[in-house]
């Protein structure tokens, strides 16, 4: 199975802050990227799905380079209520029918007032 | 409220026995999905089914068995051959083909004493 890389962070922000984070993947059949947002001793939440260059949603921003096997994403305007763990994880189900995600280990992002 | 469920929340059992976490889907999606989740990891994907009374085997597989007798119900049975059973147990689920986002369950957490 392909690997998925994150830096574990945390990252420090104050509020109001942009912060942004990456995630590589070695898979370069992969088609379909997702960013998941998770809260402590709960479950991934989708944040964002990227299917082709980008995808923004309010401020939030994701970004694909495939040249460079990386997708971003971008938070501004950061709120206390994005402090948690987020997930990237990349397709590796290509050419199979099935969606079968390899995770990151995720990015813990810490706002602080 | 379509969704997904497992059950219990939380489950305790000595060592040697099996157990089987419960995930049921309202969604009307054809794949399903375990994951393992143990602290400061990634999602490692146990076992996947896209149609009834078909199943793959995942990354860890070993230990776990799975069935798919309906479309909205996929239990996970924990058998005494899982050497390290304790961890976060989440189910998912997804429309079929490739690009498919999935949504998870709020998770069992099993602890294996």
């Amino acid at each position: 199975r392909k690997e998925v890389e994150q830096d574990p962070g945390p990252f420090n922000v104050p509020e109001g802050a942009t912060v942004a984070f990456n995630c590589t993947y070695s898979n370069s059949a992969s088609q379909s990227f997702f960013w998941y947002r998770q809260d402590c001793r709960k479950e991934p939440k989708l944040l964002m799905s990227v299917y082709s260059s980008g995808n923004e949603d309010g401020r939030f921003t994701a970004q694909l380079n495939r040249a460079s096997q990386y997708i971003s994403l971008l938070i501004r305007d950061s709120k206390l209520s994005d402090s948690a763990t987020y997930l990237c994880a990349v397709n590796s189900g290509e050419g199979t029918g099935y969606s079968t995600l390899t995770f990151g280990k995720g990015t813990m992002l810490l706002v602080s007032p | 409220d379509g969704g997904i469920t497992q059950s219990p929340k939380y489950l305790f059992r000595k060592e040697g026995q099996n157990v089987t976490l419960s995930c049921e889907q309202n969604l009307n999606h054809d794949a399903m999905y375990w994951y393992r989740q143990d602290p400061g990891q990634g999602l490692r994907l146990i076992y996947y089914s896209q149609i009834v009374n078909d199943f793959q085997k995942g990354d860890i597989a070993e230990g776990y068995s799975v069935s798919r007798e309906k479309k909205e119900s996929f239990p996970l049975t924990v058998t005494s051959a899982q050497k390290n059973p304790t961890a976060f147990y989440l189910c998912a689920s997804s429309t079929t083909g490739s690009l498919g986002e999935q949504y998870f369950g709020p998770g069992t957490r099993l602890t294996v004493t």
